[in-house]
C-alpha cells in the first residue's frame, strides 16, 4: 500500500491559476504516471514517463505538462489551458515501462472554482 | 484505438452470493488484464491479474476468466461480504512505442448487502 504518495489529499484553486500536484515512489520504479477519473468514468492517462528526463503525453495531455528530474519524482502541473480541471488525480508507478503491474498513490482531489 | 467496456455499472448482491463483473476488449494484441478494486476515496488496489496465456485463474473468493477469442473477461466473486463493497475496475494493456499502458474500463459500483 506505500511507496507511492501524493500530496496534498485536497486543493483548492481559483480558476486561472496553475497549480502542481506532487507524487514521490521510493519503490524503486522506472515508470511513473498520471491519470485523472472523473464520476462514472474509468481512469484516463494524461502522462507517463518510462525514465528520468523523458515522458509522453497519454490520451487527454492537453492543458497539463510534466516533468521528471528525478527518477523518485513525477510532479504533474494542472494549467489554467485545462477546461474541466476538477478531478480526482491519481498517480501510478511500475517496474518499468515494459512491466504491466501499476502500482496507485492515494489521490489528489483538485477543486477548482 | 483500444476500448474497454464494462458491465454492469452498478451490481447489488445479497451478503453469501456470487458478482460477475464482465469487461470486454478491442485490441487483439493486448496480452494483460489486472482487476482494481477502489474503496470510497481510496486508491485503486490491485487484486487480481491474468495473461493472454492463461484462460482462468483464482484467489480465494476471486476469480478470474479470460476469452480471447471473444476478446472478455470477467470477474468472478463468490461467498460476498459488506467489505468486498467497492467500485472494480478492469483493464486491458496496450502496447505502444515499445512501453506498455493500461486501458480501463468505466468502473462497476458493487453493494454487498448484508
Amino acid at each position: 500500500d506505500g511507496g507511492i504518495t501524493q500530496s496534498p489529499k485536497y486543493l483548492f484553486r481559483k480558476e486561472g491559476q496553475n497549480v502542481t500536484l506532487s507524487c514521490e515512489q521510493n519503490l524503486n520504479h522506472d515508470a511513473m504516471y498520471w491519470y485523472r477519473q472523473d464520476p462514472g468514468q474509468g481512469l484516463r492517462l494524461i502522462y507517463y514517463s518510462q525514465i528520468v528526463n523523458d515522458f509522453q503525453k497519454g490520451d487527454i495531455a492537453e492543458g497539463y505538462s510534466v516533468s521528471r528530474e528525478k527518477k523518485e519524482s513525477f510532479p504533474l502541473t494542472v494549467t489554467s489551458a485545462q477546461k474541466n480541471p476538477t478531478a480526482f488525480y491519481l498517480c501510478a508507478s511500475s517496474l518499468s515501462g515494459t512491466a504491466y503491474e501499476q502500482y496507485f498513490g492515494p489521490g489528489t482531489r483538485l477543486t477548482v472554482t | 484505438g483500444e476500448n474497454v467496456e464494462q458491465h454492469p455499472s452498478t451490481l447489488s448482491v445479497q451478503e453469501g452470493d456470487s458478482a460477475v463483473i464482465k469487461c470486454t476488449y478491442s485490441d487483439s494484441a493486448s496480452n494483460y488484464f489486472p482487476w482494481y478494486k477502489q474503496e470510497l476515496g481510496k486508491r485503486p488496489q490491485l487484486i487480481i491479474d491474468i495473461r493472454s496465456n492463461v484462460g482462468e485463474k483464482k484467489d480465494q473468493r476471486i476469480a478470474v476468466t479470460l476469452n480471447k477469442t471473444a476478446k472478455h473477461f470477467s470477474l468472478h466473486i463468490t461467498e460476498t461480504q459488506p467489505e468486498d463493497s467497492a467500485v472494480y475496475f478492469c483493464a486491458a494493456s496496450r502496447r505502444s512505442g515499445g512501453y506498455n499502458k493500461l486501458i480501463f474500463g468505466a468502473g462497476t459500483r458493487l453493494a454487498v448487502h448484508p
